[in-house]
């Protein structure tokens, strides 16, 4: 079953726009990472934000936490042709041995050039 | 470093046969975890193996098993094969508890 949900389901922009994807969890965490996943091929890790931690930046993305209310979302600040993917906010719950992300169901990003 | 790497990276069999899947995590991680990916459950973690052990376990039928060896290399395997288990098959290595680094995934039909 999946953790998450993720907001919009589905995303268009032109380049240039900024693009923000939300997700909701259910239980409490140790950390959320979001990670991007183009044309059905392996995920790539964009960012990792901690449970006591509010808002991270790298780069062109920006990710906010908000623990109280369950949910995070992802900016991308100017929008390139090349950030079209899917886009996934993934948890680790607080009482994880080891390694277990559960994932939300993800947004789909089209930017138009 | 080299990343993770998975094998074989498409792969078509028929229901009722099994299947083994490879993964090669990035030099000195321990950790490896399997999930799959369907167009209707989405992500979904399988296992996670560490120093040989299993660690964590997904909510999947037992004809879906793994292992890790010594040198952390794991395989998935998965018995009678059922059409419902087309899907790509992620492999993660991870160094620490926190950022998981994915493979490119083995795409498995069932016919």
């Amino acid at each position: 079953s999946q953790q998450g949900e993720e907001d919009p389901q589905a995303l268009s922009i032109q380049e240039g726009e900024n693009a923000t994807m939300n997700c909701s969890y259910k239980t409490s965490i140790n950390n959320l990472q979001w990670y991007r996943q183009n044309s059905g091929r392996g995920l790539v890790h964009l960012i990792l934000i901690r449970s006591n931690e509010r808002e991270k930046h790298s780069g062109r993305l920006r990710v906010t936490l908000d623990t109280s209310k369950k949910s995070s979302s992802l900016l991308i600040t100017a929008s390139r042709a090349a950030d079209t993917a899917s886009y996934f906010c993934a948890t680790d719950a607080w009482n994880n041995a080891g390694n277990m992300l559960t994932f939300g169901g993800g947004t789909r990003l089209m930017v138009k050039p | 470093k080299a990343g993770v790497t998975q094998t074989p990276r498409y792969l078509i069999k028929t229901r009722g046969q099994q299947v083994t899947l490879s993964c090669s995590p990035i030099s000195g991680h321990r950790s490896v975890s399997w999930y799959q990916q369907t167009p209707g459950q989405g992500l979904q973690f399988l296992f996670e193996y560490f120093s040989e052990t299993q660690r964590n376990k997904g909510n999947f039928p037992g004809r879906f098993s793994g292992r890790q060896f010594s040198n952390s290399r794991s395989e998935m395997n998965v018995s009678t094969l059922e059409l419902g288990d087309s899907a790509l098959y992620l492999c993660a290595s991870s160094g620490s508890f926190e950022t998981q680094y994915f493979g490119p995934g083995t795409r498995l039909l069932v016919l």
